[in-house]
């Protein structure tokens, strides 16, 4: 069990610039989540997905947004036409359903993401 | 709209002291769990605890206990012997119990500061 990683860690980007961020989660759970923490602030949920199929998105999920978990492994996050206000950690979180800790959710690192 | 207020945005406390962070939680349900994590600085995050919200008995995990008050709608973290290691933020989360609600909605954080 290697734990969550997520890649880049930090992304520097100008605005109206497309960014894509990737999430590994551990190998057996099914469940990866993403979340967005701006400064000062707790996680954000944005989405989450069992195995490859999205099942919920946040409000805070703008048209811009895009995430995809194909095949059920890994996950990416993909940003069109950056804005200054998507400067942020992405958080990606993965669990296991069906187990006892089926409710704990593991974070990765995070892509802590500026907009220029 | 489940929602999780956190209202010490900052706390200290002596090495080797006692110190109490306070949540209080808002939910129409009764089914749902809650939750202690530690992000400490640039380091992902991590559980420090999790309660149940059917068990009545406060959860423990060594030097970290909760006092849970289902009726009062608050759910605090106490951290016996406090060590070092223990500064970071700690947020303290809310979960659904129902079937694919199992995101987390997190309160703002209290940043908890060590004194040697």
């Amino acid at each position: 069990d290697t734990g969550v990683s997520q890649n880049p860690r930090h992304k520097i980007t100008k605005r109206g610039q497309n960014v894509t961020f990737r999430c590994d989660p551990i190998s057996e759970h099914n469940r990866l989540y993403w979340y967005r923490q701006t400064l000062g602030q707790g996680p954000e949920f944005l989405t989450y997905f069992q195995n490859e199929a999205q099942l919920e998105k946040s409000r805070l999920l703008s048209d811009r947004f895009s995430a995809e978990r194909p095949k059920g492994s890994f996950s990416t996050l993909e940003i069109q036409r950056t804005e200054q206000g998507d400067s942020a950690m992405y958080l990606c979180a993965s669990s296991l359903e069906g187990r006892q800790l089926a409710y704990e959710q593991y974070f990765g690192p995070g892509t802590r993401l500026t907009v220029t | 709209a489940q929602t999780v207020t956190q209202s010490q945005p900052e706390m200290s406390v002596q090495e080797a002291e006692t110190v109490t962070l306070s949540c209080t939680y808002d939910t129409s349900e009764s089914d749902y769990y809650l939750f202690w994590y530690k992000q400490p600085p640039s380091r992902q995050m991590i559980l420090v605890i999790r309660q149940e919200a059917y068990k009545q008995q406060n959860a423990t995990e060594n030097r970290f206990s909760v006092n849970f008050q289902k009726a009062a709608k608050s759910f605090s973290l106490k951290i016996s012997d406090s060590q070092l290691g223990d500064a970071a933020m700690y947020f303290c989360a809310y979960r659904s119990g129902n079937f694919g609600n199992e995101k987390l909605t997190f309160g703002t954080g209290t940043r908890l500061t060590i004194i040697p």
